[in-house]
């Protein structure tokens, strides 16, 4: 099973400022089968981002996704302050699922 | 449009089983799966299977392995997960979630509280 550890916990920022979240995979994922997932307290995850770097329908393109093999990106450029949230990594391959424990993104 | 709209809160005691539905619509049921997501309270997401949505195939979390049974009615457009032999370790937050097999999903049901509680 593969492992996503994502880092920081929680990031402290302000409005305006660039949000770097970090996915790390204990072994590569295939294809860049790779998602970002936003969450916010009382709701479904949103699918933010897929197939590592490209966007889901209706996101706005503050939100960016980089990487492959076991080293993953989710980049928001200025944040908004609906932006702030929890924020999961998410592998699809081999026909199941593993979910990195989130990355907090609270106001500073 | 696309919805998945799941069954409401649960309380149960432990060793009892739940039942949570998940009904579809907005679409052709039987061209996507079911994955099933569950979330304890102030934690992470955890996966716990994918079925499809013809009832041909599963693919359940090791983890879970004995406990859980995924179905689908096609007739209705509803899928079904069944826990059984329920702990407190199972409270939590238990979403359905539209996709097909190995991938990932862009339409999640509400969500269903279960409580396991003495």
């Amino acid at each position: 099973e593969i492992v996503l550890t994502q880092s920081p916990g929680t990031l402290s920022l302000s409005p305006g400022e660039r949000a770097t979240l970090s996915c790390r995979a204990s072994q590569s994922v295939s294809s860049s089968y790779l998602a970002w997932y936003q969450q916010k307290p009382g709701q479904a995850p949103r699918l933010l981002i897929y197939g590592a770097s490209s966007r889901a329908t209706g996101i706005p393109d503050r939100f960016s996704g980089s990487g492959s093999g076991t080293d993953f990106t989710l980049t928001i450029s200025r944040l908004e302050p609906e932006d702030f949230a929890v924020y999961y990594c998410q592998q699809y391959g081999n026909s199941l699922w593993t979910f990195g424990q989130g990355t907090k993104v609270e106001i500073k | 449009q696309v919805q998945l709209v799941q069954s409401g809160a649960e309380v149960k005691k432990p060793g009892a089983s739940v039942k949570v539905s998940c009904k579809a619509s907005g679409y052709t049921f039987t061209t996507y799966g079911i994955s099933w997501v569950r979330q304890a309270p102030g934690q992470g997401l955890e996966w716990m299977g994918w079925i499809s949505g013809n009832n041909a195939n599963t693919n359940y979390a090791q983890k879970l392995q004995g406990r859980v049974t995924m179905t689908t009615d096609t007739s209705t457009s509803t899928a079904y997960m069944e826990l059984r032999s329920l702990t407190s370790d199972d409270t939590a937050v238990y979403y359905c979630a539209r996709s097909r097999s190995g991938s990932y999903s862009g339409t999640w049901g509400q969500g269903t509280l279960v409580t396991v509680s003495s």
